[in-house]
């Protein structure tokens, strides 16, 4: 079965600096997906990044950056110049081509300081 | 476009009762998820419909069930409610199965079993 594991239960940032987010997972398979999901206070999750398997470029979108080491299995979360609105739960999750079931870890909160 | 939604927001039940739980995809989308979240830990599959088929189904219950209706909106059932089904229980939307689909999610139920 595969796993997802997020080792840091809290972290905080100060507001403008960077904070990465670590996230391990377990699989045999080759071909899956990756994501980062922000759950703000008000609960509704979404998506800040994803990452196809096979692709080997890191993907990234505006301030959110991924580091990518398939063979390590980790997936890491970098935010940059981070900011107030940024103070969330933050999600790793895994699913497999077939796509039917997302498998997340367990969070991480992150705390922005002003 | 309206997002997923879901209803009710909040709901309390006591033990042995019998909860149904609404979820509207966003139009256009074929597939529907539930995830059950209790406080602190990440989202836990449930099941998954596509095309008003069951494709996928977590490692839970038989007291839990669902179903998919022709206009894809779902329903959630839990039997005989215990303690533990005291969590958020989130729907997500996508166009399809495969992993290549962005799952969306709702704002979520939350049950409170006394």
């Amino acid at each position: 079965a595969q796993t997802v594991t997020q080792s840091q239960p809290e972290m905080s940032v100060q507001e403008a600096e960077t904070v990465t987010l670590s996230c391990t997972y377990d699989t045999s398979e080759s071909d899956y997906y990756l994501f980062w999901y922000k759950q703000p206070p008000s609960r509704q999750m979404i998506l800040v990044i994803r990452q196809e398997a096979y692709k080997q470029q890191n993907a990234t979108e505006n301030r959110f950056s991924v580091n990518f080491q398939k063979a390590a299995k980790s997936f890491s979360l970098k935010i940059s110049d981070s900011q107030l609105g940024d103070a969330a739960m933050y999600f790793c999750a895994y699913t497999t081509q077939a796509g039917n079931m997302l498998t997340f870890g367990g969070g991480t909160r992150l705390m922005v300081k002003p | 476009d309206a997002g997923v939604t879901q209803s009710p927001t909040h709901l309390i039940k006591t033990r042995g009762q019998h909860v149904t739980l609404r979820c509207s995809p966003i139009s256009g989308h074929k597939s529907v998820s539930w995830y059950q979240q209790v406080l602190g830990q990440g989202p836990q599959f449930i099941f998954q419909y596509y095309e008003k088929e069951e494709r996928g189904r977590g490692n839970f219950p038989d007291r839990f069930s669902a179903r998919q209706f022709p206009n894809y909106s779902s329903e959630l059932n839990v039997n005989a409610l215990l303690l533990g089904d005291s969590a958020l229980y989130l729907c997500a939307s996508s166009p399809g199965t495969g992993g290549y689909n962005e799952q969306f999610f709702g704002p979520g139920t939350r049950l409170t079993v006394l």
